[in-house]
């Protein structure tokens, strides 16, 4: 099956910092979603890319969809500690009609932000 | 705001048992999933459900697991005869197209 790269592995930060992280893969994928998952919960979406090229940003947050479409990058803007968790990238293949959104999850970045 | 549910949060259970994890997905999402997650490790695809039957499974969905969507609001997932390596974090998804939206997970120990 499809598998993403996904990098850093871990990543520790000082409070205020800004921090990237990206994903890429060997095919490409038609939908690019960012998830932070704190421990012992589920993931929760933060933002999602729907065309190559496109830039969107969540507050601090900010991610592109690479022109490829083999990779997408997401940026965190002047960190605080309650952006400690894991940031999964997950790329989609489907398209609208289909039936099926079936995600493919990179390994995840473990981000810890010192305060 | 609305949410994916699951039950129960955690579960033990001895190995050969078989446990039915459920979820109670939004309510206008068609498109229905399960994923797991062994712990420290990236989290996998196991079945994707829509229009009642199931659209899309993984290699690790074997015969020993099955899905049901049994009345109009919950979405559950059965393991026949579970193993060790079953234990792991069980999540549940549901959405109205492409943007999945996650359930807290149950957590599955097999003693």
């Amino acid at each position: 099956g499809q598998q993403l790269n996904q990098s850093p592995q871990s990543m520790f930060i000082q409070e205020g910092e800004d921090v990237s992280m990206n994903c890429t893969s060997s095919s490409i994928f038609n939908t690019w979603l960012w998830y932070k998952q704190d421990p012992g919960e589920g993931p929760v979406l933060l933002i999602a890319l729907y065309k190559a090229g496109e830039l969107t940003s969540n507050g601090r947050l900010t991610a592109q969809f690479g022109i490829t479409r083999k990779d997408s990058f997401l940026n965190i803007s002047a960190s605080i500690p309650s952006d400690v968790g894991i940031y999964f990238c997950a790329g989609q293949l489907s398209g609208s009609g289909g039936s099926n959104y079936k995600l493919t999850f990179g390994k995840g970045t473990l981000l810890t932000v010192n305060p | 705001e609305p949410e994916v549910t699951q039950t129960p949060s955690h579960q033990v259970t001895q190995m050969g048992q078989e446990v039915i994890l459920r979820c109670v997905p939004i309510s206008n999402h068609l498109y229905f999933y399960w994923y797991r997650q062994i712990l420290g490790q990236k989290v996998e695809f196991l079945v994707s459900f829509y229009n009642n039957e199931i659209s899309e499974k993984s290699e690790i969905f074997d015969d020993q697991f099955s899905v049901e969507r049994p009345d109009g609001s919950n979405f559950t997932l059965k393991i026949r005869s579970t193993k060790l390596e079953d234990s792991a974090m069980y999540f549940c998804a549901s959405s109205e197209h492409g943007e999945l939206y996650f359930g807290q997970g149950t957590r599955l120990t097999v003693v």
